[in-house]
């Protein structure tokens, strides 16, 4: 079935460290998105590519960097410049239009210990 | 710029009474409009959504709702609530960038608690 798939489901960090959220999908999408969530606080956009080798920053970008070397993957690093890293990340893909629904993944609990 | 307010950030309903979930919405485009359901600790899942034609749109689980362009709204319904309908609801809109990019904006969500 096709799909996307997150992991970690759940994520410990460490004061300083650097964590990778890996995100795949199955489903030969463009777009792929990096969302964050927080309570009360719907999902804030961190980071989006269309294309392959491009993407760009949303929103809330600071601190996090990604890359997207291949259509199916687009990995989220949360760097140790990230003051407030502890949420819930969700990754996204989208088909080309306006009118097509996105297709989440199960999402990655990241807690900073 | 577009944005999405959602009405009520937790919303509670007797079992088998009226789900109504609001959203209104501000587009400079005519917009794509999306609910999508959250179970804890999952991501999200559509349940309908508008972009064309009829404006009442169906969905799944019972839910339908009505897009009323005077109104800039796009609320939720079903009449019935179940308690497997607890979880949180997020209205969004959608409109099309150069390159085919979705620039898609969500609410804050709605929490749907249904008391036996």
């Amino acid at each position: 079935d096709g799909g996307i798939t997150q992991s970690p489901k759940y994520l410990f960090r460490k004061e300083g460290q650097n964590v990778t959220l890996s995100c795949e999908q199955n489903l030969n999408h463009d777009a792929m998105y990096w969302y964050r969530q927080d309570p009360g606080q719907g999902l804030r956009l961190i980071y989006y590519s269309q294309i392959v080798n491009d993407f760009q920053k949303g929103d809330i970008a600071e601190g996090y960097s990604v890359s997207r070397e291949k259509k199916e993957s687009f990995p989220l690093t949360v760097t140790s410049a990230q003051k407030n890293p502890t949420a819930f990340y969700l990754c996204a893909s989208t088909s080309r239009g306006g009118n097509t629904e996105a297709f989440f993944g199960q999402g990655t609990r990241l807690t900073v210990v | 710029a577009q944005s999405v307010t959602q009405l009520g950030s937790h919303v509670s309903v007797s079992e088998g009474a009226l789900v109504l979930l609001r959203c209104n919405y501000s587009s400079s485009v005519p917009p794509y409009l999306f609910w999508y359901v959250q179970y804890p600790n999952q991501g999200l899942q559509l349940l309908l959504k508008y972009t064309t034609g009829a404006t009442l749109v169906k969905g799944i689980n019972g839910f339908e709702a009505e897009f009323k362009k005077s109104e800039t709204s796009f609320h939720l319904t079903k009449p019935s609530a179940h308690m497997s309908d607890a979880a949180e609801y997020f209205c969004a809109v959608s409109d099309l960038r150069t390159g085919g990019y979705q620039k898609v904006t969500f609410g804050i969500g709605t929490k749907l608690q249904v008391i036996p």
